[in-house]
């Protein structure tokens, strides 16, 4: 069956050092791949697509990577703040739009 | 900047009855979308809807779940008889057209709860 993996409920880390969040799946051949950040009770907003010909895309402080061998996305953000405090959620197009159940990133200051 | 929006905010309903939920994508998107998230789990797919019919459904979008654009701005999700499980935040979704590229902006969401 089709899964997607985020692969820590929580990360903590130190203001100003780089969080990598990791997404791997099975059982996809997914034509691109996104990033959400997710605040509590609101909804998703996008914040990066990468697509299946790309390795790397970049967006100001943010980087994902797709590695479609390994079957796996890393999304960095680098010097980080205590703002980007929230849970982010990685979602595969399969026919519909499936998310991970999202990695809930903590930035202490 | 253009915005999702959704309606009501918050709805409190009794097992058994019927609720709507409405939503009003982005004026000039095409393809629109209904997610639900359990508190404290991931965003489920429900359903995709271009050009007047259901495009894709999960297997949650059962009999019980209907959808609805009954004019040019709303685009609506009915639950005929709920059940407790039923209680969740929904979300509405839009995009542009479809294509890698698009961006898929989200509502703000309302929060379902079934007593």
């Amino acid at each position: 069956s089709q899964k997607i993996e985020q692969n820590s409920e929580a990360l903590n880390i130190q203001e100003g050092k780089t969080a990598t969040l990791t997404c791997n799946y099975t059982n996809y051949s997914p034509a691109y791949l996104q990033w959400y950040r997710q605040d509590p009770g609101r909804g998703p907003v996008f914040l990066l697509l990468i697509r299946e010909n790309e390795k790397e895309k970049r967006k100001e402080r943010l980087k994902v990577t797709f590695d479609t061998t390994l079957k796996q996305s890393l999304f960095h953000i680098t010097a980080s703040q205590p703002a980007d405090s929230a849970t982010y959620l990685c979602a595969l197009e399969g026919g519909d739009m499936r998310f991970g159940a999202g990695t809930r990133l903590t930035v202490k200051p | 900047e253009p915005e999702v929006t959704q309606t009501p905010s918050h709805q409190v309903t009794q097992m058994g009855q019927e609720v709507i939920l409405r939503c009003v994508p982005i004026s000039n998107h095409l393809y629109f979308y209904w997610y639900r998230q359990i508190l404290g789990q991931k965003v489920e797919f429900l359903v995709s809807f271009y050009n007047n019919e259901i495009s894709e459904k999960s297997e949650i979008f059962d009999d019980q779940f209907s959808v609805e654009r009954p004019d040019g701005s709303n685009f609506t999700l009915k639950i005929r008889s709920t059940k407790l499980e039923d209680s969740a935040m929904y979300f509405c979704a839009s995009i542009l057209g479809q294509g890698a590229a698009d961006t898929q902006y989200f509502g703000p969401g309302t929060r379902l709860t079934v007593l």
